[in-house]
């Protein structure tokens, strides 16, 4: 039982390049979500998907796009990175047992130079 | 819209001695609240949450937090630290109305130092 693993664990890109981040849970989970976690700033919210099959904006969506590839699998892409995307990237997925907890996979260090 | 105040940055104190973290949220309506800490390099953990009933809530790691509603507060307590306690800890909020789709609300972070 691996949880919530996230690949890569670390990337360089440039401006203006593309990439996808890769996420994936083993619980059965219904509900994934996608964090960017900034110095001083906690975590927030980019993307999220409640259900399989549906997704919707967190707190800071500018520049990224999702999928929910099934049930297992929560993508997030950068179409053209940003210096301003630099960032350590969490992933989490959470069930519907009503305990609320999420549980976060390691993470993907990100640098746009 | 809902907001989690951690206040304080940082947290220097020696090892054995005890700790408080402060966590303050913006709703006065039920919202369920949680703490998590994230070792270096590492993922987040649930430490303790708080969903209904007791007010005080123990986790683990000998970590316990109290909910206060008329303060709207859940301050993290450790009667005595050790080293490997170092680490950023975040407080979190459901909001309102959020139980189906699970978001939360993080806190700007703490950063315990445990001294020797």
């Amino acid at each position: 039982n691996a949880g919530v693993t996230q690949t890569p664990k670390f990337q360089v890109l440039k401006t203006g390049q593309s990439m996808t981040l890769q996420c994936a849970q083993d619980m059965n989970h219904n509900s994934m979500y996608w964090y960017r976690q900034d110095p001083g700033m906690g975590l927030r919210l980019i993307y999220y998907s409640a259900s399989e099959g549906t997704t919707d904006k967190g707190e800071v969506p500018n520049g990224y796009n999702v999928s929910r590839l099934n049930k297992r699998e929560f993508s997030l892409r950068l179409e053209s990175a940003a210096p301003s995307q630099t960032s350590v990237y969490f992933c989490a997925s959470r069930s519907r047992d009503h305990s609320y907890e999420q549980y976060f996979g390691p993470g993907t260090r990100l640098t746009v130079t | 819209a809902q907001s989690v105040t951690q206040l304080d940055s940082q947290v220097p104190v020696f090892e054995e001695a005890p700790v408080e973290l402060r966590c303050n949220y913006s709703s006065s309506v039920s919202v369920y609240l949680f703490w998590y800490v994230q070792y270096p390099n590492q993922g987040l953990q649930l430490l303790l949450k708080y969903l209904s009933g007791s007010t005080l809530v123990k986790g683990i790691n000998g970590f316990e937090a109290e909910f206060n509603k008329s303060q709207t507060s859940f301050h993290l307590r450790k009667p005595s630290v050790h080293i490997s306690d170092t680490a950023e800890y975040f407080c979190a909020v459901s909001p309102p109305g959020s139980s189906n789709t699970g978001k939360l609300i993080f806190g700007q972070g703490t950063t315990l130092q445990v001294k020797p």
